[in-house]
């Protein structure tokens, strides 16, 4: 159990690019779980997938944003048209079940600064 | 709507004890987790807590309370390395995590 994994861990882009980010959860975990973090805040819910399935996606999400778990073992995350705002902490997690006790495991995050 | 609230930040001293409130209200409840956050760090499980009552780890203890909607987690013999940010979250009717802001804890020697 290598944990969970991201990566880039931090990226810097210009006002407008598309970016992309890869979390790589533990194996055996089936639901996987992305969210976004500022200075001083909690994780704010993004998205969850069940194997490759996406369950459920915030409504505060803009369709700039857009998830994929294709084989329902690795994630990524796209934001098109970055801007300003979309600079947080991402940060992905995984779970076993999260009907049950199940805690999340959280990767170290992708800090993105857009400029 | 669906509220976490706890203090934003608290000070404590090396060797005493601290406790970080934890209220809220949200629809459903299916457990209450704690999460520590070290500066620029990934969250980690602390503890988690469906029943009433105190569950004790080492020097970390969670208390809930369902009727009041309130929680609390005691940290005791602080250490340095507790310096951190303590996030209580909870799991709503649809087991999705509704997350406070985090409290900042600063430990001076």
């Amino acid at each position: 159990d290598t944990g969970v994994s991201q990566n880039p861990r931090h990226k810097i882009t210009k006002r407008g690019q598309n970016v992309t980010f890869r979390c790589d959860p533990i194996s055996e975990h089936n639901r996987l779980y992305w969210y976004r973090q500022t200075l001083g805040q909690g994780p704010e819910f993004l998205t969850y997938f069940q194997n490759e399935a996406q369950l459920e996606k915030s409504r505060l999400l803009s369709d700039r944003f857009s998830a994929e778990r294709p084989k329902g073992s690795f994630s990524t995350l796209e934001i098109q048209r970055t801007e300003q705002g979309d600079s947080a902490m991402y940060l992905c997690a995984s779970s076993f079940d999260s009907s049950y006790n199940s805690p999340l495991h959280f990767g170290n995050g992708t800090r993105l600064t857009v400029t | 709507g669906q509220n976490i609230d706890q203090p934003t930040e608290m000070t404590a001293t090396e060797g005493a004890i601290v406790q970080i409130n934890c209220t809220y209200q949200t629809s459903g409840f299916n457990g209450l987790f704690w999460y520590q956050q070290h500066a620029g760090e990934a969250p980690t499980f602390l503890s988690y807590n469906v029943l009433d009552g105190l569950e004790e780890k080492g020097r970390f203890s969670s208390f809930l309370s369902r009727s009041k909607g309130y929680s609390y987690l005691l940290l005791k013999e602080l250490q340095m390395k507790d310096s951190a940010s303590y996030l209580c979250a909870v799991a709503d009717s649809n087991y999705q995590l509704i997350w406070g802001a985090g409290t900042k804890l600063i430990i001076k020697p």
